[in-house]
């Protein structure tokens, strides 16, 4: 079973602050990463993507991907209370093109 | 900015009874996919679709499913006979391609209650 495994939290921060969300995947052949943000009964919204080792950054945005460590993280700097979502965590494997979600980090960010 | 639209947003059935779920996926993509997910727990992918055909499937994915492409713009999930456990919410989503660098743009949803 090739599994996504997150923190299911919730991480609280307060506003301003970096937020930092983490992954760990099973399928050493894994391809693509990606972060969807879910609001609670709302359907998952990407925030990026990720598909080689290393920083990503997009705004307040930073992913960052280490496959020998089977590892991928998301910070969010300067949270915002509009921030605070359920952070899904989402891996292609090497073979076929289904996403596989962690279960979902609970960001809170307090103002 | 063009999106994925699923239709109803909200399906009450009683248990047993057959129910489709419509969604019109973004207007250039290829690929088609459904994933569900019950309440409290992860996305789970349910099958992926391809020139009219399923390209992958998931174990969930069994004899009471089907999907269909019915014309140019919609694609379709049937369950034959809807239990309890079906119920969850559905979501469509659609990609560009099938590589695996391609970003699967979600739609809103349908909150699927068996009764």
């Amino acid at each position: 079973q090739k599994e996504v495994e997150q923190n299911s939290g919730p991480l609280s921060v307060p506003e301003g602050a970096i937020a930092s969300l983490n992954c760990t995947y099973s399928d050493r052949g894994s391809q693509s990463f990606f972060w969807y943000r879910q609001y609670s009964g709302k359907s998952p919204e990407l925030i990026m993507f990720i598909y080689s080792n290393g920083d990503k950054e997009d705004g307040r945005f930073t992913a960052q991907l280490n496959k020998a460590s089977q590892y991928v993280s998301l910070l969010i700097r300067d949270s915002q209370p509009s921030d605070s979502a359920t952070y899904l965590c989402a891996v292609i494997l090497e073979y076929g093109n289904k996403l596989v979600f962690g279960a979902g980090t609970i960001l809170r960010v307090k103002s | 900015e063009p999106e994925v639209t699923q239709t109803p947003s909200h399906q009450v059935t009683q248990m047993g009874q057959e129910v489709i779920l419509r969604c019109v996926p973004i207007s250039n993509h290829l690929y088609f996919y459904w994933y569900r997910q019950i309440l409290g727990q992860k996305v789970e992918f349910l099958v992926s679709f391809y020139n009219n055909e399923i390209s992958e499937k998931s174990e969930i994915f069994d004899d009471q499913f089907s999907v269909e492409r019915p014309d140019g713009s919609n694609f379709t999930l049937k369950i034959r006979s809807t239990k309890l456990e079906d119920s969850a919410m559905y979501f469509c989503a659609s990609s560009v391609g099938g590589i695996r660098t391609d970003t699967q743009y979600f739609g809103p949803g349908t909150r699927l209650t068996v009764l």
